[in-house]
């Protein structure tokens, strides 16, 4: 089993939509978490930390579930521009960085 | 914002060369570096984490002898892929532990190609 595991995609929406992203992970012992963004060929960017007491940021809301080892990403009024692929990151002691397959988002107008 | 850079950006060598990969961190210091592979349509993995000064630590399945990691400085590291093959071929990127306030940076990436 990945430690860190993401829906497969693609997710293919229209404009406007709104769209969720799952992730859980695996090591009980992970400290940090993120979603990142991936275009076509490019570094990862990020794009927001998670917290336990969620995290908005615009059209986009984290939440992680401690619990249930789970973080979830939800993108509003999606955007052509939304269009990527979007990468879930857990980091564990020693600042290890462990990534998610990722998730590509096709946004249509 | 910090920024970190790689060099090359592309390359393509022959099959039993060595390649030499240069990241830095332009302005700031890192205490930690670390090296991804990412082959076509899959995640970035993680090959190596690198101390300044110290060895680096590779994940289980990394050959540490044919990916040789340098991290002479607390703004650069180097990544030699050694003898490398065609099965080397993918997009290496590093990213870079701000030493004061924790944040990673990743580079550009490099995209190997062995021919």
């Amino acid at each position: 089993r990945k430690e860190v595991e993401q829906d497969p995609g693609p997710f293919n929406v229209p404009e406007g939509a709104t769209v969720a992203f799952n992730c859980t992970y695996s090591n009980s012992a992970s400290q940090s978490f993120f979603w990142y963004r991936q275009d076509c060929r490019k570094e990862p960017k990020l794009l927001m930390s998670v917290y336990s007491s969620g995290n908005e940021d615009g059209r986009f809301t984290a939440q992680l579930n401690r619990a249930s080892q789970y973080i979830s990403l939800l993108i509003r009024d999606s955007k052509l521009s939304d269009s990527a692929t979007y990468l879930c990151v857990v980091t564990r002691r020693g600042f290890k960085t462990i990534f998610g397959a990722g998730t590509r988002l096709f946004v249509k107008a | 914002g910090a920024v970190v850079s790689q060099h090359p950006s592309r390359v393509i060598c022959k099959s039993g060369t060595s390649v030499k990969i240069e990241c830095r961190s332009l302005d700031f210091q890192a205490t930690t570096m670390f090296w991804y592979r990412q082959f076509p349509k899959q995640s970035l993995m993680l090959m190596a984490t690198s101390n300044e000064g110290s060895k680096a630590t590779y994940e289980q399945g990394v050959e540490k002898d044919k990916f040789l990691i340098n991290h002479a400085s607390l703004t650069l590291s180097t990544l030699t892929v050694t003898s490398a093959h065609p099965e080397d071929s993918s997009f290496y990127i590093c990213s870079a532990r701000h030493r004061e306030i924790g944040e990673q940076y990743f580079g550009p990436g490099t995209r190997l190609t062995v021919t």
